[in-house]
């Protein structure tokens, strides 16, 4: 089955303490992408990569992480989590870039305490 | 910079009414594309429609149907005959695609759609 997978689904974590997100994906898509969702602000896109070794910045990157280092993977990195990364966190990819449709994952509920 | 406007934070409408959702954009590119992606209340995103900025055609899909218009920069969606499981919050987007993109994704911030049996 074409999916998107991302772990966990849900942490609480400690203001501080390094955590990844993980992100995987078993179609061959090029392009992949973080975004957060926060009430009342839609979602908002953190880090995105065309192919492997390229990452580029979206519109809200402070304090995240990501590498790309296989295809298939794309895991988001918080090296010192504060309490205003508390959100809901989606991977997405897409086979032709940020203009083809995008698979998202099931998200992962974030909350720094 | 590309924008998305969804001035609709809220609707509910009694079930089997027609509904419509505004999306106005501004970009500019004179190239790029538009989406609406569906987030019912399990949590997923589930895509609905793209539609490139050459293609003005209207898009009907069931009980579904999109209006995109140039001309006022506005990519909306209407559910005719509305059922209870087309409650949801609703997303549109914009990506550019001309020389200068930057292959971002702007979403809108989103309108969250009761149906009222």
């Amino acid at each position: 089955e074409a999916q998107v997978t991302q772990n966990p689904r849900y942490l609480i974590t400690v203001t501080g303490k390094k955590l990844t997100v993980t992100c995987s994906q078993n179609m061959n898509h090029e392009y992949m992408s973080w975004y957060r969702q926060d009430p009342g602000l839609g979602l908002r896109q953190i880090y995105y990569s065309m192919n492997v070794e390229v990452t580029d910045k979206g519109d809200v990157p402070e304090g995240y992480k990501v590498s790309r280092k296989e295809k298939r993977n794309f895991p988001l990195i918080l090296e010192s989590p504060s309490p205003n990364q508390t959100s809901l966190y989606f991977c997405a990819s897409s086979l032709g870039g940020v203009n083809t449709e995008a698979f998202f994952g099931q998200g992962t509920r974030l909350t720094v305490v | 910079a590309q924008k998305v406007t969804q001035a609709q934070t809220e609707i509910s409408v009694v079930e089997k009414e027609d509904v419509t959702l505004d999306c106005v954009y501004e970009t500019r590119d004179t190239t790029y594309y538009l989406f609406w992606y569906k987030q019912p209340p399990s949590g997923e995103l589930v895509f609905l429609i793209r539609r490139n900025s050459f293609d003005e055609q209207n898009e009907i899909s069931g009980r579904y149907s999109w209006n995109f218009q140039k001309s006022t920069s506005s990519f909306n969606f209407t559910i005719t005959a509305s059922q209870v499981v087309d409650s949801a919050v609703y997303f549109c987007a914009l990506s550019e695609a001309g020389l200068n993109r930057d292959d971002k994704i702007i979403f809108g911030k989103g309108t969250r759609l009761h149906i009222l049996p």
